[in-house]
């Protein structure tokens, strides 16, 4: 398995707070993605990166930000919590541009 | 705007049988398109690509194949086995610059009976 770290791998909130996933890599992989999956709606993208502090949005990008301050790290910050935000967080990385490696998700809950 | 979507929600096939899922995309700028497979409960896995200046790849078992002038992408899984049940993607991306977007479709669940 590619070296991707996904954490934490299950989360409970409450709506109105801050909260940060993070995604880890072993594999220096130039790129990496955040995806949420929803029942009907498939893989989304939120935000992807192209290099260390290089980021953009995806399709679904309003109400989180993204953060790379090295090759390794990538974050993603929901500034504050809806309960819209209730998903299956994957991040995934690649070198190419159509093999990606993803993470083992996080499941998050906004109650 | 950019889109991939699917034609079926659900597939289901006997054990054994040759399945063909549908893709249907609606950018013409797409450099390629990739086919995933998620297992339940992980994260989707890289199965075949194909670049849109080709109309067939085959892989060990797969197939897909692009009709540029419909704008359709299909995977065609071979003798199709129990372990192929799982949810499969299809995705597209471009090539050059700084625009990496890999975007998904919704997905189609595939059930093999045995």
């Amino acid at each position: 398995d590619a070296g991707i770290t996904q954490s934490p791998r299950h989360k409970v909130t409450e709506t109105g707070t801050p909260v940060t996933l993070r995604c880890h890599q072993t594999e220096n992989h130039r790129y990496m993605y955040w995806y949420r999956q929803d029942p009907g709606h498939g893989l989304r993208l939120i935000h992807y990166s192209y290099g260390v502090k290089d980021t953009d949005k995806g399709e679904v990008s309003d109400g989180y930000s993204v953060s790379r301050s090295k090759t390794e790290d990538f974050l993603l910050t929901l500034e504050s919590a809806t309960s819209s935000q209730t998903s299956v967080y994957f991040c995934a990385i690649s070198e190419s541009y159509t093999e990606a490696f993803f993470g083992q998700g996080t499941r998050l809950t906004v109650v | 705007g950019e889109s991939v979507g699917l034609h079926l929600p659900t597939l289901s096939v006997q054990e054994g049988d040759n399945s063909i899922i549908n893709c249907a995309y609606s950018n013409s700028a797409s450099d390629y398109f990739i086919w995933y497979k998620q297992e339940s409960g992980k994260g989707p896995q890289f199965i075949i690509d194909i670049r849109s200046n080709m109309d067939k790849r085959q892989g060990q078992r797969v197939t897909v194949l692009l009709n540029k002038t419909v704008k359709h992408l299909s995977l065609q899984i071979a003798a199709t086995q129990p372990g192929d049940s799982a949810v499969y993607f299809c995705a597209e991306n471009h090539a050059g610059g700084s625009n990496y977007k890999l975007t998904f479709g919704k997905g189609t669940l595939l059930t093999v009976n045995p």
